[in-house]
Parts: structure tokens; C-alpha cells; sequence
């Protein structure tokens, strides 16, 4: 099992919006550590999403947003384009291992 | 341009050891930490640990202490990760990735498939 918690898949029809869950504990995202994005498509290396919670890498769209709340971080894709389809990964930092840790990975199909 | 350009798929009988290659291009090597990031097939991203080149720092995760070693060479902008005790759970695809803040993964090698097989 993996330190923070996804959802296996999600989905959702062109256009429409979607949400990831990614949730933790108190040593980790509730401890204060901030929440990191990837999108890795099938056959490529996995790419920086969104880093520090809610901010996007040069040449991300604004399609795509991050937020923190608690214990807890959401990723949200507006606009859905069937180019998004991939898997998503949070990570975080977590002081009981002291090092970084990631989500178990959230399949997105875009029906 | 920003590169990394890892070394070759790699076939290991138990027991082995195996040392994967991570040559990095655009930017100072010393301005980095790389940490190691596998998946095994069907599974989800697992992070091995990671080093901090300019400081000569090593941070490797549990799970694999004592089984690992990261190095890094400046001369040649490249970073090293050598796993040995190789069984066939250790069958996967190994990242590098590179990191200015030590916080995320800003890029990533392509990786190398190291297939443990007898």
C-alpha cells in the first residue's frame, strides 16, 4: 500500500471536468508538506504537473489546478481532452520515512 | 536543453548486481539533487532515495538500505545507481530524476528496464 491514498480510476466524457484525490496523514501532506503532480502517459517518462500544491511548470495548461486542504490534495482537470488520458500521481514528503513518497497512481480515461 | 540520458536495458540473474547511468545535460550538475524513481509492471512510481552531488549526501528509502548505493560524478554530469541482491520483485523500469528545490521532480531520464530473470 502506498503512504498517500488514490483513487485507482477516474473518468469522464471530452470536455467535462475531473478530479483526483490524493490523500495522506500527519506526517505527511497534514504535516505541512507540499503536494506534487504527474502525468505520466503511456510510453513517456512521467512529467512535472504541478508542483508546490497549486503551481504549474512553464507550458502546463491552466487546464489543469492543484489544491491542499488538511490532510488531503485534489487535482482538477477542466475541459478534458482525450490527450489527457494517462496516469496521475501525487507526491509528497513524509518525516516517519523521511523522504519522499507517492501515490498508488489514478488511471484517467476520457470516455 | 534539458536531458537526461540514461543507459541501457539490462537482464540480471539473482543474486546480481546491476548499475544504471543517468547522464545529465542543461544546467549545472552541482545545482541538482537526482533521485531514483522505480515502477515495476503494474504497479505504481516508488521512490529509492536520492543524492545531493554538491554536498556528497545520500538519502535511500527503507525499504532499500543496504541494497543500494547512489553516486555521482561531476566530471561527467552523471549520476549513478547501483542495486545488488537483485531478485525478480526488483523487475521494473528505473527513473532518474533531477530536482533543484529537493522537493519534486522537475526532470526525468527515460528510464532503464532491468529485468531479473534466472
Amino acid at each position: 500500500q502506498s503512504v498517500l491514498t488514490q483513487p485507482p480510476s477516474v473518468s469522464g466524457a471530452p470536455g467535462q471536468r475531473v478530479t483526483i484525490s490524493c490523500s495522506g496523514s500527519s506526517s505527511n501532506i497534514g504535516a505541512g508538506y507540499d503536494v506534487h503532480w504527474y502525468q505520466h502517459l503511456p510510453g513517456a517518462t512521467p512529467k512535472l504537473l504541478i508542483y508546490g500544491n497549486n503551481n504549474r511548470p512553464s507550458g502546463v495548461p491552466d487546464r489543469f489546478s492543484g489544491s491542499k486542504s488538511g490532510t488531503s490534495a485534489s487535482l482538477a482537470i477542466t475541459g478534458l481532452q482525450p490527450e489527457d488520458e494517462a496516469d496521475y500521481y501525487c507526491q509528497s514528503y513524509d518525516i516517519s520515512v523521511s523522504g519522499s513518497v507517492f501515490g498508488g497512481g489514478t488511471k484517467l480515461t476520457v470516455l | 536543453q534539458v536531458q537526461l540520458v540514461q543507459s541501457g536495458a539490462e537482464v540480471k540473474k539473482p543474486g546480481s548486481s546491476v548499475k544504471v547511468s543517468c547522464k545529465t545535460s542543461g544546467g549545472t550538475f552541482n545545482s541538482y539533487s537526482f533521485s531514483w524513481v522505480r515502477q515495476a509492471p503494474g504497479q505504481g512510481l516508488e521512490w529509492m532515495g536520492g543524492i545531493i552531488p554538491v554536498f556528497h549526501t545520500t538519502n535511500y528509502a527503507q525499504k532499500f538500505q543496504g541494497r543500494v548505493t547512489f553516486t555521482a560524478d561531476e566530471s561527467t554530469s552523471t549520476a549513478y545507481m547501483e542495486l545488488s541482491g537483485l531478485r525478480s520483485e526488483d523487475t521494473a523500469v528505473y527513473h532518474c530524476a533531477r530536482s533543484r528545490s529537493n522537493l519534486y521532480f522537475e526532470d526525468w531520464g527515460q528510464g532503464t528496464l532491468v529485468t531479473v530473470s534466472s
